[in-house]
């Protein structure tokens, strides 16, 4: 149990439409990373926040955008779905800003994506 | 710009076997190491992680890995191998931020 949770768990969405993945960290953890697991593959960085600022952001479009609450909660929306986005979503959140507070990140459950 | 290779997809072992799964990365800057295991439908656990100071890495589970500066490696190894370690292990390499860069995963089976 790392404190971390997302919802929903599955999710089965048409080609062109919009979704938003919610992720609820613990308190005191100030700082949420995104990332995307295709089938196969290791999970790659979306983006990152701290506290409630975007301060990081990998090779992803704009159309992928987030939000982060001051309840430590966060949001992932992905825009104009694309056949490709279908994925394991996964969020992590630390009570660091960064790694040389030497805090770990703990990862939610993840929530599957399918885009059909 | 950072990366990591891990060799081998997959990796089947005996129980009670040495377990050793591969890692090697690429960093401009002093890298911070991570060792993750993904069970099925389940999000990612650490395992160990380096952050410059001992270059043998002890973690959860019996695992344990090795900084290798001059062979740019941190390999991941186990004496024994039980069959709850059978799981998708991740090679990550962070920079100051949270930001991490994964491997691609090596698929660790364990036969009784």
């Amino acid at each position: 149990e790392t404190g971390v949770t997302q919802s929903p768990t599955h999710l089965i969405k048409t080609r062109g439409q919009q979704v938003t993945l919610r992720c609820s960290s613990q308190s005191g953890h100030n700082t949420v990373s995104w990332y995307q697991q295709a089938l196969g593959q290791g999970p790659q960085f979306i983006f990152q926040y701290y506290r409630e600022e975007e301060n990081g952001r990998g090779n992803f479009p704009p159309r992928f955008s987030g939000l982060q609450f001051p309840n430590y909660s966060s949001e992932l929306n992905v825009n104009a779905l694309e056949l490709d986005d279908s994925a394991l979503y996964l969020c992590a959140s630390s009570s660091g800003r960064t790694q040389a507070e030497n805090t770990e990140a703990f990862f939610g459950q993840g929530t599957r994506l399918t885009v059909v | 710009a950072q990366s990591v290779t891990q060799l081998g997809s997959h990796v089947s072992v005996s129980e009670g076997a040495l377990v050793l799964l591969r890692c090697n990365y690429s960093s401009s800057v002093p890298p911070y190491l991570f060792w993750y295991v993904q069970y099925p439908n389940q999000g990612l656990q650490l395992l160990l992680k380096y952050t410059s100071a001992a270059t043998l890495v002890k973690g959860i589970n019996g695992f344990e890995a090795e900084f290798k500066k001059s062979e740019t490696s941190f390999h991941l190894t186990k004496p024994s191998a039980h069959m709850s370690d059978a799981a998708e292990y991740f090679c990550a390499v962070g920079g100051s931020n949270y930001k991490l860069t994964f491997g691609k995963g090596t698929l660790l089976t364990v036969n009784p």
